[in-house]
């Protein structure tokens, strides 16, 4: 049972590039959702998605899009990396979008950028 | 505005000595309320939540947490700690369609 699955699991981007994080489930859950964790600040909500087609800002959006054209797939696009988004990544899945359902998180993404 | 705090960044314990570490919540409604560990290197796992009924719950890894609602906590507390528990963990809180508002970690080391 794969679960929600990252790729890459490392990346180094230079300052401007971009970049697409790929996050994909297999649970057939309604919810999905990424977070950055920095040091010190926990993890932060970046966009979620309650459904196909469906997406919202969390937290701290900027610098970050995303679209969800399946169930099983939310890629997180970095349009022109700086050195603030240096950061883990993490994509997180949930059977619904009601608060009282457990989140499944993905192995992560430790990208750099310089 | 709806936060966790977890005051201690870092705690460390002997094994099989008990652990407490502790979560302080701000959320106007009835909170669901979670607690995540995370191995170096590894993505976040459930300890255990609480979404209504018994304020103890029981988590797996032998880990159980209290939802206090006059303090505003949910303490996570272990009997005896086991050099496998060295790890870092997250309390959360959800803010609404399952938004979940993360606190800083506290960073567990476990001595011998």
């Amino acid at each position: 049972n794969a679960g929600v699955t990252q790729t890459p699991k490392f990346q180094v981007l230079k300052t401007g590039q971009s970049m697409t994080l790929q996050c994909a489930q297999d649970m057939n859950h309604e919810y999905m959702s990424w977070y950055r964790q920095d040091p010190g600040m926990g993890l932060r909500l970046i966009h979620y998605s309650v459904g196909a087609g469906i997406t919202d800002q969390g937290e701290v959006p900027n610098g970050y899009n995303v679209s969800r054209s399946t169930t099983e797939d939310f890629p997180l696009r970095l349009l022109s990396a700086a050195p603030s988004q240096t950061s883990v990544y993490f994509c997180a899945s949930s059977p619904t979008h009601d608060g009282n359902t457990e989140a499944f998180f993905g192995q992560g993404t430790r990208l750099t950028v310089v | 505005a709806q936060s966790v705090t977890q005051p201690d960044i870092h705690i460390t314990v002997s094994e099989g000595a008990s652990l407490e570490l502790r979560c302080n919540y701000s959320y106007g409604a009835t909170p669901y309320l979670f607690w995540y560990v995370q191995s170096p290197g590894q993505g976040l796992q459930l300890l255990l939540k609480y979404f209504s009924g018994d304020t103890l719950v029981q988590g797996i890894k032998g880990f159980e947490a209290e939802f206090k609602r006059s303090q505003s906590s949910f303490n996570l507390r272990k009997p005896s700690v086991h050099w496998s528990d060295a790890a870092e963990y997250f309390c959360a809180v959800d803010g609404g369609y399952n938004k979940l508002i993360f606190g800083a970690g506290t960073r567990l080391a476990v001595h011998p």
